[in-house]
């Protein structure tokens, strides 16, 4: 069975600090890789995605994420946060074999403090 | 274009009981899915509905139930209501174009069920 890992449960950092969130999953096959973030009250969102070609993906909010294969990483990033960026983060990923569901990490809690 | 939407918002239950939670999806989406939130963790998949037919499922007992409509709605039923099952119970559709194609879902805001 397809398995998400994500290293850190709860990240702070203060405003304008970068971000890394590390992302591994377990699978062999064909993945489609997402980025999910919930915000404090509000619905899961797509930050970004990967399904194929360039590994160094760009999303909404100046994030970007990259698709190492070897490595079965996807990590997110994003060079300044800003006290708005305070949210849960997902990783999640899809593969196209029998499984053919979403399968998401724990998550990790970003605070940014002003 | 309407999102995904979810009712009720809120629901307490005792344990014991019946629920029903519902989920339109987004305008043109065909595929249903369900998942199941608990504090503090990511979304865990329930099971998936496309062409009015369970086609995945995950590690869920037989009391989590659903069905989908031909508009594309659906429900999901959970039965004989545990304390466990509290959780923020999430709807997601998307559009299958193509098996084995890319995939992406979009969320609804989610069923917060409280179990008493």
């Amino acid at each position: 069975a397809q398995s998400v890992s994500q290293h850190n449960h709860h990240v702070i950092l203060s405003e304008a600090a970068s971000l890394e969130l590390g992302c591994n999953y377990s699978y062999g096959g064909t993945v489609n890789l997402f980025w999910y973030v919930q915000y404090p009250g509000q619905h899961l969102q797509l930050l970004l995605k990967y399904f194929s070609g360039d590994p160094l993906v760009k999303g909404i909010k100046g994030f970007e994420a990259e698709f190492i294969k070897s490595k079965f990483s996807f990590n997110l990033r994003k060079p300044s946060v800003q006290w708005s960026d305070t949210a849960e983060y997902f990783c999640a990923v899809f593969s196209s074999g029998s499984a053919r569901q979403l399968t998401f990490g724990s998550g990790t809690q970003l605070t940014v403090l002003p | 274009d309407a999102g995904v939407t979810q009712s009720p918002t809120h629901l307490i239950k005792t344990r014991g009981q019946q629920v029903t939670l519902r989920c339109s999806p987004k305008s043109g989406h065909d595929t249903v899915s369900w998942y199941q939130q608990a504090l503090g963790q990511g979304p865990q998949f329930i099971f998936q509905y496309y062409e009015e037919e369970e086609r995945q499922r995950g590690n869920f007992p037989d009391r989590f139930s659903g069905h989908q409509f031909p508009n594309y709605s659906s429900e999901l039923n959970v039965n004989a209501l545990l304390l466990g099952d509290s959780a923020l119970y999430l709807c997601a559709s998307s559009l299958e174009v193509l098996t084995g194609g890319p995939h992406e879902q979009y969320f609804g805001p989610g069923t917060r069920l409280t179990v008493t």
